[in-house]
């Protein structure tokens, strides 16, 4: 059963930077993809960013090019997500997510989701 | 990027209603159209992949169907445990795009 578990809430001020983990483990790590995906309070799910877990390639949301970092480090079966100069738009729901096909572009597997607040 | 609009936004119903959701999108997606489910609090959780596949676990009372344009999420027949946001998102190009949501509450 594939489980990711995130990292915990942050509070940050506009500017900063903010990076997000995510373990996974019932499965083996580099078969798939990891996506991220946030949602504002109220709003509908959005896409950021995906990686493959094996090679290490990355594609990322036009919106937020150049702000968005994922990473992985294999040895731990661990994804990461940082994103720079936060501002008050940015406070949201933070998911991992798997990619069943490692880039097929849907979600069979979300972590519990990391609150990420911004404000002054 | 392909726009998802779902209809209707919000429906109240009944235990043992049957239940229809619509998504469309923007330009063809083929049937690369997926179903997520979530409760407040909560992360979603896919119902159904590639239109019409009934992921692993998730009730029968739940189908899908359509291609191209135009897809619907139906529940046969509404359970307590059917309250909740659902989203239709499309996995045909990048970046993948949901829908608005459509809430489904108790009538």
């Amino acid at each position: 059963q594939a489980q990711l578990v995130q990292s915990g809430a942050e509070v940050k001020k506009p500017g900063a930077s903010v990076k997000l983990s995510c373990k996974a483990s019932g499965y083996t790590f580099i078969t798939y993809g990891i996506h991220w995906v946030r949602q504002a309070p109220g709003q509908r799910p959005e896409w950021m960013g995906w990686i493959n877990a094996d090679n290490g390639n990355t594609k990322y949301s036009q919106k937020m090019q150049g702000r968005v970092t994922i990473s992985r480090d294999t040895s731990a079966s661990t994804a990461y997500m940082e994103l720079s100069s936060l501002r008050s738009e940015d406070t949201a729901v933070y998911y991992c997510t798997r990619d069943p096909y490692s880039s097929g572009n849907w979600f069979d597997s979300w972590g519990q989701g990391t609150l990420v607040t911004v404000s002054s | 990027d392909i726009q998802m609009t779902q209809s209707p936004s919000s429906l109240s119903a009944s235990v043992g209603d049957r239940v229809t959701i619509t998504c469309r999108a923007s330009q063809s997606v083929a049937t690369y159209l997926n179903w997520y489910q979530q409760k407040p609090g909560k992360a979603p959780k896919v119902l159904i992949f590639a239109t019409s596949s009934l992921q692993s676990g998730v009730p029968s009372r739940f189908s899908g169907s359509g291609s191209g344009t135009d897809f619907t999420l139906t529940i046969s027949s509404l359970q307590p445990e059917d309250f909740a946001t659902y989203y239709c998102q499309q996995s045909y190009s990048t970046p993948p795009t949901f829908g608005q949501g459509t809430k489904v509450e108790i009538k």
